[in-house]
């Protein structure tokens, strides 16, 4: 019962590297979102998507991208890594029109 | 844009009572929902409320809401040690669950 896994759960980057945070659910819930929670400002949606290939941009998408090329993937690009970009990303999923099940977080640190 | 603003914005009490944690909103919504978040975990779905909905209960959860104020409260009865955590509200436009927007939280402590 893996539910949403998040890999890694800490990663250190430098300014201007780039990386990918994985993102995968078993529960062939239809939508994924990815969020980034910084302290004092609650979950931010960065990205999400409907379905499998459908992407669509949040609230705060620039530096990120995306794709879904599966029902079960939705990995999170960061392309040039900058310190304003060190936050703890969560990525969720659901059934359509139902409640979010999130992943335990990555935390990542740009320095 | 933060839609949902928790208050109040730390809360601290002792096992056996009441918490009480407010959620105010600025546009029409289809639902409202309440989050917990446990230190260096990912967010648990508490309860939904509909836009069309006053009072929803789910064990020892209460959720009002009242579309007229733009606001909700999440009651927590008896409260015990494992409720300690982080409290978030949710607010969804359109019902999609797509968009949701969420609050910067509630921290509440519940001391043994």
């Amino acid at each position: 019962n893996a539910g949403v896994t998040q890999t890694p759960k800490f990663q250190v980057l430098k300014t201007g590297q780039s990386m990918t945070l994985q993102c995968a659910q078993d529960m062939n819930h239809e939508y994924m979102s990815w969020y980034r929670q910084d302290p004092g400002m609650g979950l931010r949606l960065i990205h999400y998507s409907v379905g499998a290939g459908i992407t669509d941009q949040g609230e705060v998408p620039n530096g990120y991208n995306v794709s879904r090329s599966t029902t079960e993937d939705f990995p999170l690009r960061l392309l040039s890594a900058a310190p304003s970009q060190t936050s703890v990303y969560f990525c969720a999923s659901s059934y359509f029109r139902s409640p979010l099940h999130f992943g335990n977080g990555t935390r990542l640190t740009v320095t | 844009s933060q839609q949902g603003e928790e208050d109040p914005q730390a809360l601290s009490i002792q096992e056996g009572e009441n918490a009480t944690m407010n959620c105010s909103y600025k546009t029409s919504i289809n639902n409202l929902q309440w989050y917990r978040q446990n230190s260096g975990r990912g967010l648990v779905h508490l309860i939904l409320i509909r836009s069309n909905e006053r009072e929803k209960h789910s064990g020892r959860l209460r959720v009002t809401l009242d579309t007229s104020k733009k606001s909700s409260s999440l009651l927590i009865t008896a409260s015990r040690a494992a409720d300690t955590a982080s409290y978030f509200c949710a607010t969804d436009p359109s019902g999609a669950n797509s968009k949701l927007t969420f609050g910067k939280g509630i921290t509440l402590s519940v001391r043994p």
